[in-house]
């Protein structure tokens, strides 16, 4: 399966400050990726899909002023959460599609976001 | 009814144990069927991917579907405290990924 790598894995940042994910695909060219936000004891929720050379589709109620994502390439996408407040504080976690159809996910290891 | 539903648990067994864990779903049109593992504080692990209806097994896993009741499951046997995570059913329709409905997840422990 695919090999997702997702830094940093925790991150402290004071309120109003922004922060930047990145998610990198190690053994195939994703021209798509995914972002999910997880609470704690609840599912994971779609965020964004990331395309590689165009706009991120965004799920519905999810901020794109607030959460920008930027697929500059075909291995590394990037999620920064603009001016963080305390409400960001979750558990943001990227995955990657096989390269066939129907390929299941496969997910980086999170990235644990504390606005103090 | 949500899409998948999915028992959040949490549930204990001893090691050794014969562990159950199941979702139902709603929407006919999913054709593929995952489980994942979740480590506390890590990102979700493909332990199985199906597709069809009936059983696949893969070590001390087995997954099971049953298409025409809506209904998943995933078996552990001779289960090890390393298994304690939780445990996310997920499916799909036919795509590029951007289809997947994950359920809650059932947390795990298994106590030696």
């Amino acid at each position: 399966g695919a090999v997702v790598s997702q830094h940093p894995s925790r991150v402290i940042c004071k309120s109003g400050t922004s922060v930047k994910i990145e998610c990198r695909s190690l053994d195939f060219q994703a021209t798509t990726m995914f972002w999910y936000r997880q609470f704690p004891k609840q599912s994971l929720m779609l965020m964004a899909t990331s395309n590689e050379g165009s706009k991120a589709t965004y799920e519905q109620g999810v901020e794109k002023d607030k959460f920008l994502i930027n697929h500059a390439s075909l291995t590394l996408s990037t999620l920064t959460v603009t001016s963080a407040h305390p409400e960001d504080s979750s558990f943001y976690i990227c995955s990657v599609s096989g390269s066939s159809y129907n390929s299941p996910l496969h997910f980086g290891n999170g990235t644990r976001l504390t606005v103090t | 009814q949500k899409e998948v539903e999915q028992d959040p648990g949490p549930l204990s067994v001893p090691e050794g144990a014969i562990v159950s864990l199941n979702c139902t779903y709603s929407n006919s049109a999913f054709q593929y069927f995952m489980w994942y593992r979740q480590y506390s504080r890590k990102g979700p692990e493909l332990l199985m991917y199906t597709y069809s209806s009936g059983n696949k097994e893969d070590g001390r896993f087995t997954a099971q579907v049953d298409k025409s009741s809506k209904y998943i499951s995933l078996f552990i046997r001779d289960s090890q405290p390393s298994d304690s995570a939780t445990y996310l059913c997920a499916m799909s329709v036919p795509g590029y990924g951007q289809n997947f409905v994950f359920g809650p997840g059932t947390r795990l422990s298994v106590l030696p």
